[in-house]
């Protein structure tokens, strides 16, 4: 089955202690992403990747590290988590062509809550 | 910069009436994607579209309908006959496909719809 994979789903977590959330992917898609939703903002990404090595920032990087090593991992980092950091995370995958209706697939969220 | 707007916040119809999503955007690329996706009470996200600034032809699936106009800069979706399950929260995005932002995604502030019975 066709899947983005998140997690933790949940974590409650306090500041400075450093987190990673983990995505995964089995599509051998070449785009990943992460976004955070956050009420009366809307979804805003944080990082994109357009293939293995090749990450950029997205509209709201700071705080966030990420890495791709790997096609199908693109784990998102929290070195000194903060509390508006407190968020739904989600992170997504996707083909890179010039097909018009390639879908984007999506995770089912991580909700992270930084005391 | 990119920007997208959803102008209408929230949106109450009647099951079976139409409805109309706004979606105005702005950009300096020649090149971009535009999406639309939806998020149910549930959570999670549905990709719904994509296309290509290249490609005005408007698109039909099933009740669901978008109408590409670059020269005003819109990418309005229209649901037909709207039913209860239409009920989510939808957002517009934009997506460099030139330049230094390549690949990075815009979204719109998103419409909450609610359908009632």
């Amino acid at each position: 089955e066709a899947q983005v994979t998140q997690n933790p789903r949940y974590l409650i977590t306090v500041t400075g202690k450093k987190l990673t959330v983990t995505c995964s992917q089995n599509m051998n898609h070449e785009y990943m992403s992460w976004y955070r939703q956050d009420p009366g903002l809307g979804l805003r990404q944080i990082y994109y990747s357009m293939n293995v090595e090749v990450t950029d920032k997205g509209d709201v990087p700071e705080g966030y590290k990420v890495s791709r090593k790997e096609k199908r991992n693109f784990p998102l980092i929290l070195e000194s988590p903060s509390p508006n950091q407190t968020s739904l995370y989600f992170c997504a995958s996707s083909l890179w062509s010039g097909d018009s209706n390639q879908p984007q697939h999506f995770g089912d969220g991580t909700r992270l809550s930084i005391l | 910069a990119q920007k997208v707007t959803q102008a209408q916040t929230e949106i109450s119809v009647v099951e079976k009436e139409d409805v109309t999503l706004d979606c105005v955007y702005e950009t300096r690329d020649t090149t971009y994607y535009l999406f639309w996706y939806k998020q149910p009470p549930s959570g999670e996200l549905v990709f719904l579209i994509r296309r290509n600034s290249f490609d005005e032809q408007n698109e039909i699936s099933g009740r669901y309908s978008w109408n590409f106009q670059k020269s005003t800069s819109s990418f309005n979706f229209t649901i037909t006959a709207s039913q209860v399950v239409d009920s989510a929260v939808y957002f517009c995005a934009l997506m460099h496909t030139g330049g230094t932002s390549y690949g990075k995604l815009t979204f719109g502030q998103g419409t909450i719809l609610t359908v009632h019975p």
